[in-house]
């Protein structure tokens, strides 16, 4: 593909639904990260992996956020019972190599969550 | 804690005129910084990054310092143009932390 998709692109949410956004990294990306932004801020680290495996999931706010990428590939951030402070722009990025940092970070589009 | 400042929320100059964007931090040695532009809507995208060991890089209208004795960034886009406006946020980079500023909105008026 030509770069990092994430679907959907905006989802709305009643308080205490579970939700569950995709991040298709770019094709042979050894690293993914997930960011969630929230308006007028930066994007706030929340979980990385390297290939399948998740090696940093501190900024994870709560236990209620969940995330994997069982094949190395395509990864979920799922929310559960979702709260109007959930509500932000989750950004996933792919980046080629493991070192984490060292290199560009490609960013999807993001998925605008609206937690009513 | 740790900690980093853009300079403003919003930066605003005349098309022609070079931008100056800077990113401040506290209690962080990073290893790397990197400057990425946003646009409304859209994910950040990649533009520079510098060494914690290089004073200076640039890339076409781009130049970007790094003053790890004043723990400053500078971010400079000269002849600006238009098509410049949009958020631009630094991000830091030490072992296997990254984390970004809030970011500036730079508005450049013909």
């Amino acid at each position: 593909g030509a770069g990092v998709s994430q679907s959907p692109r905006y989802k709305v949410a009643k308080r205490g639904q579970d939700v569950a956004l995709r991040c298709d990294p770019i094709s042979g990306h050894v690293s993914l990260f997930w960011y969630q932004q929230a308006l007028g801020q930066g994007p706030e680290f929340l979980t990385y992996f390297q290939n399948e495996a998740q090696l940093d999931k501190s900024g994870l706010p709560s236990d209620r956020f969940f995330a994997e990428r069982p094949e190395g590939s395509v990864s979920t951030l799922k929310i559960q019972r979702t709260q109007q402070e959930d509500s932000a722009v989750y950004l996933c990025a792919s980046s080629p190599q493991g070192a984490r940092g060292t290199d560009t970070q490609y960013f999807g589009p993001g998925t605008r969550l609206t937690v009513l | 804690s740790q900690k980093i400042e853009q300079n403003s929320e919003a930066l605003n100059i005349q098309e022609g005129k070079t931008a100056t964007l800077t990113c401040n931090y506290t209690n962080y040695s990073p290893a790397y910084l990197q400057w990425y532009r946003q646009d409304p809507g859209r994910g950040p995208v990649f533009l520079l990054l510098i060494r914690e060991n290089e004073k200076e890089k640039r890339k076409e209208r781009l130049k970007v310092t790094f003053d790890t004795t004043l723990k400053q960034s500078l971010f400079h886009i000269t002849a600006s143009q238009p098509a410049d406006s949009a958020t631009y946020l630094c991000a830091l980079v030490s072992a296997s932390k990254i984390i970004f500023g809030s970011g500036t909105r730079l508005s450049i008026r013909p």
